[in-house]
């Protein structure tokens, strides 16, 4: 059974680090692309990050990008978002998620449970 | 990037009833890579539908999908208690990977 669990969420002073982990089990994880998908509060659904199956290609979003850093080891079955610059907005639960196939183009459909990252002084 | 456009915002309606969502994109959705995800509080979201109208495993089929191009819709043919929840809907063609806003389906 696939497993994606998150850990290292925390209470951050703006312009502080972090460095989240997302341990997968139940699968080969070095065949899937890997992302990570946020939620603000009461909000919605906000891609973060995407990493391929081998570590060699990362994208973001815009919203993240030079501050975020995706990353992976396939020896550890895990999947990590190390975070610095933060800023009040990026407050929110952070899910790990993988796709359906190991197609490059394919729906999410295994998500881990999240876990919180509040930006605050 | 692509905008997708859910609505209405919230959905009040009866159990047994029907209910239809809407997702419109602000450009075409490449070979109709567009999902549907149920998410209830404090739950991570559950994947639905994919390719527009493909059910995932163990969806039941009182969940539909339809459309193509820009405009897609999502179907629940008689609401039962556990299906009142937030639906979003997502392209996953083209990065970045685009969500709607969400509709909720509320208990009238």
């Amino acid at each position: 059974e696939v497993h994606l669990v998150e850990s290292g969420g925390d209470l951050v002073q703006p312009g502080g680090s972090l460095r989240l982990s997302c341990a997968a089990s139940g699968f080969t994880f070095s065949s899937y692309w890997m992302y990570w998908v946020r939620q603000a509060p009461g909000k919605g659904l906000v891609w973060v990050s995407r990493i391929n199956s081998d570590g060699s290609s990362t994208n973001y979003a815009d919203s993240v990008r030079g501050r975020f850093t995706i990353s992976r080891d396939n020896a550890k079955n895990t999947l990590y978002l190390q975070m610095s610059s933060l800023k009040d907005e990026d407050t929110a639960v952070y899910y790990c998620t993988r796709g359906m196939t190991v197609a490059t183009i394919t729906p999410w459909n295994y998500w881990g449970q999240g876990t919180l990252v509040t930006v605050s002084s | 990037e692509i905008v997708l456009t859910q609505s209405p915002g919230t959905l009040s309606l009866s159990p047994g009833e029907r209910a239809t969502l809407s997702c419109r994109a602000s450009q075409s959705v490449s070979s109709s890579y567009l999902a549907w995800y149920q998410q209830k509080p404090g739950q991570a979201p559950r994947l639905l539908i994919y390719v527009a109208s493909s059910r995932a495993t163990g969806i039941p089929d009182k969940f539909s999908g339809s459309g193509s191009g820009t405009d897609f819709t999502l179907t629940i043919s008689r609401l039962e208690p556990e299906d009142f929840a937030v639906y979003y809907c997502q392209q996953y063609g083209i990065s970045p990977w685009t969500f709607g806003q969400g509709t909720k389906v509320e208990i009238q």
